[in-house]
């Protein structure tokens, strides 16, 4: 059974580009979850996803968008890269309708630098 | 928004023996669940332990276990016979139904294992 999948592992962007992150939840999850951890903090919410639809975010600008696929996967999109925007990225999934008390399962992360 | 605290950056601890990681947490809702995670150098979180605000008895994992006093908001981790596969970051998280379902978790502690 594969846990969540993110990649790429690690991404280096120049200020004002555009970067995509992707996330394979874990198998039979709906609900996926993205968080940005910079460096030495712990990691920040950003938005939800569920039936394709956000359904919840965090204190993050428009420049940070998402979309959901069919199959549960996810992007995370970002617009107008800044040096601050480098960090891990984390996904996460769980599933609906099971929330509070259970888990969420996290990837890896996706490395980001800005220069 | 929900402040979740951890008072220790960084821990140390000698193999064999017990250390306990604090973590206290801010919130007027009556209704909400704690985590500890622990990210390894590998970076993926993996769920420690986990309590419900409702339920008065502290959980326990194996070697793992959580002192919570709900009137004081704090939730403090405590590792017995800690192994050098215990050194890692530990972050402290806060769910709530009413804030969506979305961690908050907060700076982290550095666990050391010295062998």
């Amino acid at each position: 059974d594969a846990g969540v999948t993110q990649s790429p592992t690690h991404l280096i962007k120049t200020r004002g580009q555009q970067v995509t992150l992707r996330c394979s939840p874990k198998s039979g999850h709906d609900t996926v979850s993205w968080y940005q951890q910079a460096l030495g903090q712990g990691p920040q919410f950003i938005f939800q996803y569920y039936e394709e639809e956000e359904r919840q975010r965090g204190n993050f600008p428009d420049r940070f968008s998402g979309h959901q696929f069919p199959n549960y996967s996810s992007e995370l999109n970002v617009n107008a890269l800044l040096l601050g925007d480098s960090a891990l990225y984390l996904c996460a999934s769980s599933l609906a309708g099971t929330l509070g008390y259970n888990e969420q399962f996290f990837g890896p992360g996706t490395r980001l630098t800005v220069l | 928004a929900q402040t979740v605290t951890q008072s220790q950056p960084e821990m140390s601890v000698q193999e064999a023996e017990t250390v306990t990681l604090s973590c206290t947490y801010d919130t007027s809702e009556s209704d909400y669940y704690l985590f500890w995670y622990k990210q390894p150098p590998s970076r993926q979180m993996i769920l420690v332990i986990r309590q419900e605000a409702y339920k008065q008895q502290n959980a326990t994992e194996n070697r793992f276990s959580v002192n919570f006093q709900k009137a004081a908001k704090s939730f403090s981790l405590k590792i017995s016979d800690s192994q050098l596969g215990d050194a890692a970051m530990y972050f402290c998280a806060y769910r709530s139904p009413n804030t969506g379902n979305q961690f908050y978790f907060g700076t982290g502690t550095s666990l050391t294992v010295i062998p």
